[in-house]
């Protein structure tokens, strides 16, 4: 069965730093292109970043880009997030969900993490 | 930058009555690379179909999709009381992979 576990999330004051971590679990995590989506309280989705089974590709939205940094281990079957100079508009439930295969449409995703930016 | 227009913004029906959801691409660059995900308060989204008119494994035949251009539809026949909930359209064919506003379908 296909398991992805978020964790890392909290409160952090604006202009703060967190690091999300994804744990996967039940397929073969080297071989799956992985994303991170985002969803705000209330409000759609939105797609955050993309990494390539061998991190060669790398992928983010521009509300994040320079801020953000998307990192993989496969040796640790494991999806990151590294988020610098947060806002307020950056609170949000941020899930990572797999890709299938070269594309960018979501199969599975977890069950999510809560990033609150408040002062 | 794709942008994705779902309509309407909220379809009220009842079980057992066909649903029709709405996605518009703003390019045709989406060619087929077009998703469809459904989400429950509270919940991680679940994909539905892929690549336009593929049903995600497990998805029960009710659910279809189908386009025209770059008109997308969603059809669910024979509305079951798990159907309500929100859906959303997704293109994939070019970075950044956005996302439609979502449509609800409620009771």
């Amino acid at each position: 069965e296909v398991q992805l576990v978020e964790s890392g999330g909290g409160l952090v004051k604006p202009g703060g730093s967190l690091r999300l971590s994804c744990a996967a679990s039940g397929f073969t995590f080297s071989d799956y292109t992985m994303n991170w989506v985002r969803q705000a309280p209330g409000k759609g989705l939105e797609w955050v970043s993309s990494i390539s089974r061998t991190s060669a590709d790398i992928y983010y939205a521009d509300s994040v880009k320079g801020r953000f940094t998307i990192s993989r281990d496969n040796s640790k079957n494991s999806l990151y997030l590294q988020m610098n100079s947060l806002r307020v508009e950056d609170t949000a439930v941020f899930y990572c969900a797999t890709g299938h295969g070269s594309y960018h449409y979501f199969n599975f995703w977890g069950q999510g993490s809560l990033v609150t930016v408040s002062s | 930058e794709i942008v994705l227009t779902q309509s309407p913004d909220t379809l009220s029906l009842s079980p057992g009555e066909r649903a029709t959801l709405s996605c518009r691409a703003s390019k045709s660059d989406t060619g087929y690379y077009l998703a469809w995900y459904q989400q429950k308060t509270g919940q991680a989204p679940r994909l539905l179909i892929y690549a336009t008119s593929s049903r995600a494994t497990g998805i029960p035949d009710r659910f279809t999709g189908r386009a025209s251009g770059t008109d997308f539809t969603l059809t669910i026949t024979r509305l079951e009381p798990e159907d309500f909930a929100v859906y959303y359209c997704q293109q994939y064919a070019t970075s950044p992979y956005t996302f439609g506003q979502g449509t609800k379908l409620e009771i």
